[in-house]
């Protein structure tokens, strides 16, 4: 079975700082992957997705993730944040030839104007 | 635009109850998903279902049951409400992309607070 692990629960940072979210996946097979955000008081949306090809991945908003088959991971990055960018953001797997969706326990970021 | 529609905001039921939880998408999708959120935990999969009357175990569906009559609609049952079931319960519908797996479309969530 498929699992995600998220190692920042919690990041605080300036406005204007650059970010990047860890997200370490297990799971042997091929696999798509995404990033998920919630902003307060809403419901959760997909920021960006992995299926295949090029493992540079652009998602809205000015977000990026980098696949890195070697290390099972997708870590979420974005060169300057913006105090909107102040969310929950998960990420998730779906092993390939399965539909069920494995989410990790999600980074809270706050950042400060 | 996908909608997936959750009957409930916010609920209060007392302990021992049988609470039902319903969530209708529009976007004619196979797989319906019903996940619990609790902070520090992140989402855990009750049930899921990729069929009309098919479902599956996720990885907390004790306490739980559902039901799938329709292909838009996926009920979240709780036989007999407890406090450890206070949480967030989000829904989400995803389209069943022969293996390929493919992005989730969730719901407002309803906030179920039992006491």
């Amino acid at each position: 079975a498929q699992s995600v692990s998220q190692h920042n629960h919690h990041v605080i940072l300036s406005e204007a700082a650059s970010l990047e979210l860890g997200c370490n996946y297990s799971y042997g097979g091929t696999v798509n992957l995404f990033w998920y955000v919630q902003y307060p008081g809403q419901h959760l949306q997909l920021l960006l997705k992995y299926f295949s090809g090029d493992p540079l991945v652009k998602g809205i908003k000015g977000f990026e993730a980098e696949f890195i088959k070697s290390k099972f991971s997708f870590n979420l990055r974005k060169p300057s944040v913006q105090w909107s960018d102040t969310a929950e953001y998960f990420c998730a797997v779906i092993a390939r030839g399965y539909q069920k969706v494995t989410f990790g326990t999600g980074t809270k970021l706050q950042v400060i104007p | 635009d996908v909608k997936v529609t959750q009957s409930s905001r916010y609920l209060v039921k007392r302990t021992g109850e049988k609470v039902f939880l319903e969530c209708v998408q529009d976007m004619d999708h196979e797989n319906m998903f019903w996940y619990r959120q609790d902070p520090g935990l992140g989402l855990r999969l009750i049930y899921f279902s990729y069929d009309v009357k098919m479902k599956e175990k996720g990885d907390i569906p004790e306490g739980y049951s559902v039901s799938r009559e329709k292909k838009e609609r996926f009920s979240l049952i709780l036989e007999s409400a407890s406090t450890n079931q206070t949480s967030m319960y989000l829904c989400a519908s995803s389209p069943n992309s022969r293996g390929q797996g493919n992005e989730a479309f969730f719901g407002q969530g309803t906030r179920l607070t039992v006491v």
